[in-house]
């Protein structure tokens, strides 16, 4: 079965451009995760998907930030316009269920670097 | 407010020596803990996670990690470490509804033969 993955690995764009990012949960997993890691910070969250409703975007940066989960499937995060703050990597993960009992597999990561 | 501390940035063991890698939580009720490793090129992986009872947790690849409530602790350890433990670990703690990891920093693991 294949795990959680992300489209592309690694991105360099040029301040003020737009970059999407994709993340492919595993197959029946209805929570889908993104989180960012800016380079030497912690994990951060940035929101949650139950099939293609945001259930908590608290975690999203500010409006250039546009997540889409469209028929509950895959889902993309777009930057626009992408600054140089904006720069780490981007996880995503899913889980079958909510809550903590319920594990979340994580992708590895799309390197977003802004310059 | 959850948060998660790692004091160590990085750490350099032997091959064979012991390891100890260092969390600390700050979390109002019975925390839900976990720790996972990030291999190059890989994904977060799951090692282990304890959510109640017995406070010495076993987890994959021969790690455990030890939950002390009175040190707000939950520190990972491996007997003996081989070099494809070299990686970055990443301790958490998930919100209250579960739905939300929150990260400590990362520790980054060298291991030299």
């Amino acid at each position: 079965e294949a795990g959680v993955t992300q489209f592309p690995s690694h991105s360099v764009i040029e301040k003020g451009q737009t970059v999407t990012l994709r993340c492919d949960p595993i197959s029946g997993h209805d929570n889908l995760y993104w989180y960012r890691r800016v380079m030497g910070k912690e994990i951060k969250f940035l929101l949650h998907f139950v099939k293609e409703s945001k259930q908590d975007e608290s975690g999203m940066p500010n409006n250039r930030f546009l997540a889409e989960r469209t028929g509950g499937t895959y889902s993309t995060l777009k930057v626009q316009p992408a600054e140089l703050e904006d720069s780490g990597v981007y996880f995503c993960a899913s889980s079958q269920a909510q809550g903590a009992y319920t594990e979340a597999f994580f992708g590895q990561g799309t390197r977003l670097t802004v310059v | 407010a959850q948060s998660v501390t790692q004091p160590d940035i990085h750490i350099t063991v032997s091959e064979g020596a012991s390891l100890e890698l260092r969390c600390n939580y700050s979390y109002g009720a019975t925390p839900y803990l976990f720790w996972y490793v990030q291999s190059p090129g890989q994904g977060l992986q799951l090692l282990l996670k304890y959510f109640s009872g017995d406070t010495l947790v076993q987890g994959i690849k021969g790690f455990e990690a030890e939950f002390k409530r009175s040190q707000s602790s939950f520190n990972l350890r491996k007997p003996s470490v081989h070099w494809s433990d070299a990686a970055e670990y990443f301790c958490a703690v998930v919100s209250n509804t579960g739905n939300q990891f929150y990260f400590g920093t990362g520790t980054s693991l060298t291991v030299i033969p």
